[in-house]
């Protein structure tokens, strides 16, 4: 059974810099999973950060950016800010028509 | 403005049916696959079902397959899943979004509960 991995949970400080990663429990991540980054906080529909991997959603600032870091897809923040405290959430496209989203990391800004 | 609006939630018992749809506008809904995606109370996202533009090939986790049956009328810019044979643990706010490659769209969810 396919898994999609990530931190349960991650802590930062306002100001640095945080890299959250997507994984899988066999094999590597690749461009071709499409990784998709989305944040959600409680009660709140998720707003997506990113798709296709590197690829910012409309009005997400450039202080997020994606990409494949060594056999995981990654979400990195630069400048860490408090109302960045949510959940973010990855998604893998797992080939013939099938997604599969990770557990989730709750960030933490402290 | 892009916008995703899902209705037919509800109250519902096991064993039962219920038909959520998913009302489009502000883009060329027909160019675009669309997906159902749920989330547990207190738990994280699932992809349920995805469809094509022309709502001829249907995708579904394994977790619903059998139960679930992802549509689309593109003269109407809807999309709909019926769930059957319904569980307690399909209890769950329902989100329908856009091609997850290409898209940004999401909905704000119709929160579906299974309990007698």
């Amino acid at each position: 059974q396919t898994v999609v991995t990530q931190e349960p949970s991650f802590s930062v400080s306002p100001g640095e810099t945080v890299t959250l990663t997507c994984g899988l429990n066999s094999g590597s991540v690749s461009s071709p999973h499409n990784p998709g980054w989305y944040q959600q906080t409680p009660g709140q529909a998720p707003r997506t950060l990113m798709y296709s991997t590197n690829t910012r959603s409309s009005g997400v600032p450039d202080r997020f950016s994606g990409s494949i870091l060594g056999n995981k897809a990654a979400l990195t923040i630069t400048g860490a800010q408090a109302d960045d405290e949510s959940d973010y959430y990855c998604v893998l496209y797992m080939g013939s028509g099938i997604w599969v989203f990770g557990g989730g990391t709750k960030l933490t800004v402290l | 403005e892009v916008q995703l609006v899902e209705s037919g939630g509800g109250l519902v018992q096991p064993g039962g049916s219920l038909r959520l749809s998913c009302a489009a506008s502000g883009f060329t809904f027909s160019s675009y696959w669309m997906f159902w995606v749920r989330q547990a109370p207190g738990k994280g996202l699932v992809w349920l079902s995805g469809v094509n533009t022309d709502g001829t090939t249907t995708h579904y986790s394994d977790s619903v397959k059998g139960r679930f049956t992802i549509s689309r009328d593109n003269a109407k810019s809807t999309l709909y899943l019926h769930l059957n044979s319904l569980r307690a643990e399909d209890s769950a706010v329902y989100y329908c979004t856009g091609d997850l490659r290409i898209t940004d769209f999401w909905g704000q969810g119709t929160l579906v509960t299974v309990s007698s």
